[in-house]
């Protein structure tokens, strides 16, 4: 079953653009952590944020902001005012505890100048 | 601070070789993993470590084997490679267990193709 899931597979954007990417998980759990990764075209996997269970109040970092809405099991991630360099592929994860951390299978996202 | 290291970075293979992928961290992390990325499926977990000489099954463990005979390194083997076992294997680490909330960082990857 899947755990964690990206419905967007790809989005483009012109720069400038804000743009939210969709993650909603899949848990019965009552403590557990999600994280969001991005996969730039050099390919590394780069760790923006980790959120857990008990701590709903939405983050900002910069440009970046993330939604976390127990009720609808979703960890939304949104940039703002986005620019050529946010262009990557976006992992959002799920770790609970018993099992290994379950990633989405990404989000392409292409920003154009 | 080097962090994670992978080697090879880039390999290409036959069918029915056996290759051994390298991955070395300088963070003294107890847990170590090996994932595999493939288009469409994201990252999947092949194997992981909790400490030196404990290692356990992931997703995906069929066709690798692993080691961890010193905390610093976590070698990935593929006994007889297969085309299917072509991808892109991601290793990483983390201080603790990921379901206490711990982050698991990663390596900059190994492409590896199967001919």
């Amino acid at each position: 079953a899947q755990k964690v899931t990206q419905a967007q597979t790809e989005i483009s954007v012109v720069e400038k653009e804000d743009v939210t990417l969709d993650c909603v998980y899949e848990t019965r759990d009552t403590t557990y952590y999600l994280f969001w990764y991005k996969q730039p075209p050099s390919g590394e996997l780069v760790f923006l944020i980790r959120r857990n269970s008990f701590d709903e109040q939405n983050e900002i970092s910069g440009r970046y902001s993330w939604n976390f809405q127990k009720s609808t099991s979703s960890f939304n991630f949104t940039i703002t005012a986005s620019q050529v360099v946010d262009s990557a592929v976006y992992f959002c994860a799920l770790s609970e505890e018993d099992n290994d951390m379950r990633f989405g299978a990404g989000t392409r996202l292409t920003v154009k100048p | 601070d080097a962090g994670i290291t992978q080697s090879p970075r880039y390999k290409i293979t036959e069918t029915g070789r056996q290759v051994t992928l390298m991955c070395h961290q300088t963070w003294s992390h107890s847990y170590m993993f090996w994932y595999r990325q493939d288009l469409g499926h994201g990252l999947r977990l092949i194997y992981y470590s909790a400490a030196a000489d404990i290692t356990d099954k992931g997703e995906v463990p069929d066709g690798y084997v692993v080691s961890r005979s010193k905390t610093e390194n976590f070698p990935l083997t593929l006994e007889s490679a297969t085309r299917s076992q072509t991808s892109v294997y991601f290793c990483a680490s983390s201080r603790g267990k990921p379901s206490s909330g711990n982050t698991i960082y990663f390596g900059e990857g190994s492409w590896l193709t199967v001919v």
